[in-house]
């Protein structure tokens, strides 16, 4: 069966300071692979999208980026965050070639202060 | 565009009650539908989901028919429990995008 994990579960981060937020999953090969914000108040927000390695679609310009260097490896980073980045980060996936259902990962709380 | 409307929360209920949360959409073509349920402090899990019309998904006592009369995918539960306090969220896909188009969520607490 398919798994995916993320990790730091939460982090907190001071204004300016860089972020790597690191998504895995097992159980499949060359997974669809996207990062999610859902900060409060505003519902989930497709921040990126891969379907493959090196391939990175970005939804929203915005403070962060998104690399895939392995096939089953998502990294979502920033050079210097911002107030603004706080929210919870999800990382999702689907089967290749599909544009159907995503599976969720657990999460990460993301405090910016 | 796509777009998903769910009824706003919070809904706060007593276990056993009846729950229903309204879901319609907005979208071209035969979008499918789903729901996903957030628990607290826990990423999004998928509950349903239903691929054509008048297809019925159904998962730990809740369904959603999928009307495309209507454009609706209302998601209904006959007897809650405590343990079915969560986030819930309406979302759409279509067979050429990526992405998966979401309803703002609705809260519901049950007590016992």
């Amino acid at each position: 069966s398919q798994t995916i994990h993320q990790w730091p579960a939460t982090l907190v981060q001071p204004v300016g300071s860089p972020l790597s937020l690191e998504c895995t999953v097992e159980g499949t090969s060359n997974p669809n692979l996207y990062w999610y914000r859902q900060a409060a108040g505003r519902g989930l927000q497709l921040l990126f999208y891969s379907v493959g390695i090196g391939q990175i679609s970005s939804e929203v310009p915005q403070n962060l980026s998104a690399s895939r260097p392995q096939d089953r490896q998502f990294i979502l980073s920033s050079k210097k965050l911002l107030l603004s980045d706080s929210g919870f980060y999800l990382c999702a996936w689907s089967v290749s070639g599909s544009t159907d259902t995503q599976y969720f990962g657990p999460g990460t709380r993301l405090t910016v202060l | 565009g796509d777009s998903v409307t769910q009824m706003e929360g919070p809904v706060t209920l007593s276990e056993e009650a009846f729950l229903t949360i309204n879901c319609t959409y907005t979208a071209t073509g035969y979008p499918s539908l789903f729901w996903y349920v957030q628990y607290p402090g826990e990423g999004l899990q998928l509950l349903l989901k239903a691929t054509k019309a008048d297809d019925k998904g159904s998962n730990k006592g809740f369904e959603a028919t999928y009307r495309k009369e209507t454009t609706s995918f209302h998601l209904e539960k006959g007897s809650v429990q405590v343990s079915d306090s969560a986030v819930y969220f309406c979302a759409l896909s279509r067979s050429n995008d990526y992405k998966l188009s979401f309803g703002a969520g609705t809260t519901v607490t049950v007590r016992a």
